[in-house]
């Protein structure tokens, strides 16, 4: 079974610092691999996926991610971060070519921007 | 351009009351599913359906029932509302056929068992 594991639950930082949010994998098979963004009082929304091809993946808001097979993490990284990225951000994964598609996702990073 | 909508946004329940969660969605997706978000635990999968008809468990189903008469609505019914079933319960749908697709959430139920 996947498993998905957000290393750090709460990431404090200043507006305009670069940030990384890191996220870990665990399965035996070929997984896709998504990050989800949640505002206060909303739902979640999708930044970006990896699904095959390159390795970095662009996504909304000027975010992006690496998909690292060999360390099964799949980080996420803004260069400069403003007050509206405040949110929790969610790692999920699917399991490659699953016919379900069900999301498992990871217990999520709150991200707190800082004037 | 709705979405994805679930009703009611918040509900307040005494123990063993019973309750559905509306969710219905206006783009014709096969996939919808149910999740409960609980602190620090993230999002946990309850129920899903890959069409009319058809439903599975997911990772945290007991407790929850649901149904699937039509491709737009999804409820998820709680039969005997316990304490522990206090969370906010987000729906979800995507087009079938492929899981690189994205999932469309609602803007959640938050629900409280006295």
């Amino acid at each position: 079974a996947q498993s998905v594991t957000q290393l750090d639950s709460q990431v404090p930082v200043f507006e305009e610092a670069p940030v990384e949010l890191r996220c870990n994998y665990s399965s035996s098979v070929s997984v896709y691999l998504f990050w989800y963004v949640q505002y206060p009082n909303q739902g979640l929304q999708l930044l970006l996926k990896y699904l095959s091809g390159s390795t970095l993946v662009k996504g909304i808001n000027g975010f992006e991610a690496e998909f690292n097979k060999s360390q099964t993490s799949f980080h996420l990284r803004k260069p400069s971060v403003h007050i509206s990225d405040t949110a929790e951000y969610f790692c999920a994964v699917t399991l490659f070519g699953g016919s379900q598609g069900n999301l498992i996702f990871g217990k999520g990073t709150k991200l707190s921007v800082k004037p | 351009n709705a979405g994805v909508t679930q009703t009611p946004k918040f509900q307040v329940l005494k123990t063993g009351q019973s309750m559905t969660l509306q969710c219905a969605q206006d783009m014709n997706h096969e996939y919808m599913s149910w999740y409960r978000q609980d602190p620090g635990m993230g999002l946990r999968l309850i129920h899903y359906s890959v069409g009319a008809g058809i439903t599975d468990q997911g990772e945290v189903p007991n407790g929850y029932n649901v149904s699937r008469s039509t491709t737009e609505d999804f409820p998820l019914r709680l039969l005997s509302a316990a304490p522990s079933q206090t969370s906010v319960y987000f729906c979800a749908s995507r087009r079938q056929g492929s899981n690189t697709g994205e999932l469309f959430f609602g803007e959640g139920s938050r629900l409280t068992v006295l």
